[in-house]
């Protein structure tokens, strides 16, 4: 069974600190994976989606790469601004689970001013 | 504006009666899914639809059931039989397309059972 794990749970920086969040899987037969961002209390905001033969995605100050062999992704923010204070959620489709999508428990982000 | 609505955004349930979450997507996808998640963890999988007229069960289906009536619209009801239904509810739905299968969500209820 698939297993995504996210490491640190929570991290602080001060502002404009690049800074690089962490996607592990177990199975590395997968579709995609996706990358969301989620406020408190809110629904999740899809940020980046790589598919299985892509090594990464960038989309303005994130830049997210997979190295499925390795079972590995990792999100890159670029300038981190308090803005981006939230939790980021990894999560993967797996190859044969009909478009289920298994999610990691997240980073707790604080970017502080 | 085409998206994914959610009501209520907050629901309250005395113990023993059913309740039902409404999602509605406007974004012509065929799939939907109803996910749950309690503090501090990611979101686990209640049932999936991937055509009207069809649902199938996900790693914690007991206690929930739903419908999918029309392609718009993908209700969850929480039963009784739920031991421990309180928690934030999401809602998702994505397009035909397994490779590039990105999924899109509403804004999420929370349930709390009084």
């Amino acid at each position: 069974k698939q297993e995504v794990t996210q490491i640190p749970a929570a991290l602080s920086v001060p502002e404009g600190e690049n800074l690089v969040l962490n996607c592990s899987f177990t199975d590395s037969a997968i579709y995609n994976l996706q990358w969301f961002r989620q406020d408190p209390g809110k629904g999740l905001t899809s940020l980046l989606l790589i598919q299985s033969s892509q090594r990464e995605q960038t989309s303005g100050r994130l830049n997210a790469s997979l190295d499925k062999s390795s079972g590995r992704s990792t999100l890159y923010i670029a300038a981190s601004q308090p803005g981006d204070s939230a939790t980021y959620l990894c999560a993967v489709i797996s190859s044969g689970s009909a478009r289920q999508l298994t999610f990691g428990s997240g980073t707790q982000l604080t970017v502080l001013p | 504006d085409g998206g994914i609505t959610q009501s209520p955004k907050y629901l309250f349930r005395k113990e023993g009666q059913n309740v039902t979450l409404s999602c509605e997507q406007n974004l012509n996808h065929d799939a939907m899914y109803w996910y749950r998640q309690d503090p501090g963890q990611g979101l686990r999988l209640i049932y999936y639809s991937q055509i009207v007229n069809d649902f199938q069960k996900g790693d914690i289906a007991e206690g929930y059931s739903v419908s999918r009536e029309k392609k718009e619209s993908f209700p969850l009801t929480v039963t009784s039989a739920q031991k421990n239904p309180t928690a934030f509810y999401l809602c998702a739905s994505s397009i035909p397309d397994k490779r590039n299968n990105e999924q899109f969500f509403g804004p999420g209820t929370r349930l709390t059972v009084l």
